[in-house]
């Protein structure tokens, strides 16, 4: 089946700097990824839709110039996290769909200190 | 937009027993309803889906039933196994658009007990 990665799986950085997640799909074309945040025992929540070629579309209550989005590629979408604070701290995952389904990569572990 | 409830938010079963997991949805146009097994620091797995042309779908001890006029559906998980122990998320989309967002239930977190 189609496979989406995700580097790194974990970081931890300090409060005020800015991490920056990779989503990738290895052997399939996904002009449109998508980005969730889920919080420990939470659901996963809907952040924004990379759209390849042109803007991000946040969801509601999601801060566009602190969650940076860009899709440059077919197959790169990249989250970048703007100065950082510990609220930030969350699970991250993006999906893509492939032929018929959606896929997920394995996720990124943000801790902010 | 579309909206997801999920109950019961936790279930526990004796192995063996079966399982019931609910879920409606609020937009009439979605038509796509997959669900998802997550383990615990994983990302979530698709176990099975169902489209809105159908009633039910089986797949070994996993079945998911549609009821489109009362736009809710179900997961059923018999003869349950230990490893079965996971949170389960339902979600509804309207596939087939240039906008395939899935919008997740709150989950269910099932425990087997052995």
């Amino acid at each position: 089946g189609a496979v989406v990665s995700q580097h790194p799986s974990r970081v931890i950085c300090k409060s005020g700097t800015s991490v920056k997640i990779e989503c990738r799909s290895l052997d399939f074309q996904a002009t449109t990824m998508f980005w969730y945040r889920q919080f420990p025992k939470q659901s996963l929540m809907l952040m924004a839709t990379s759209n390849e070629g042109s803007k991000a579309t946040y969801e509601q209550g999601v801060e566009k110039d602190k969650f940076l989005i860009n899709h440059a590629s077919l197959t790169l979408s990249t989250l970048t996290v703007t100065s950082a604070h510990p609220e930030d701290s969350s699970f991250y995952i993006c999906s893509a769909f492939g032929t018929d389904t959606q896929y997920f990569g394995p996720g990124t572990r943000l801790t902010v200190l | 937009g579309e909206n997801v409830e999920q109950h019961p938010s936790t279930l526990s079963v004796q192995e063996g027993d079966s399982a019931v997991i609910k879920c409606t949805y609020s937009d009439s146009a979605s038509n796509y309803f997959p669900w998802y097994k997550q383990e615990l620091g994983k990302r979530p797995q698709l176990i099975i889906d169902i489209r809105s042309n159908v009633g039910e779908k089986k797949d070994q001890r996993i079945a998911v039933t549609l009821n489109k006029t009362a736009k809710h559906f179900s997961l059923h998980i018999t003869e349950t196994q230990p490893e079965d122990s996971a949170v389960y998320f339902c979600a509804a989309l309207r596939s087939g658009t240039s906008y395939d967002k899935v919008i997740f239930g709150p989950g269910t977190s099932l425990s087997v007990i052995p």
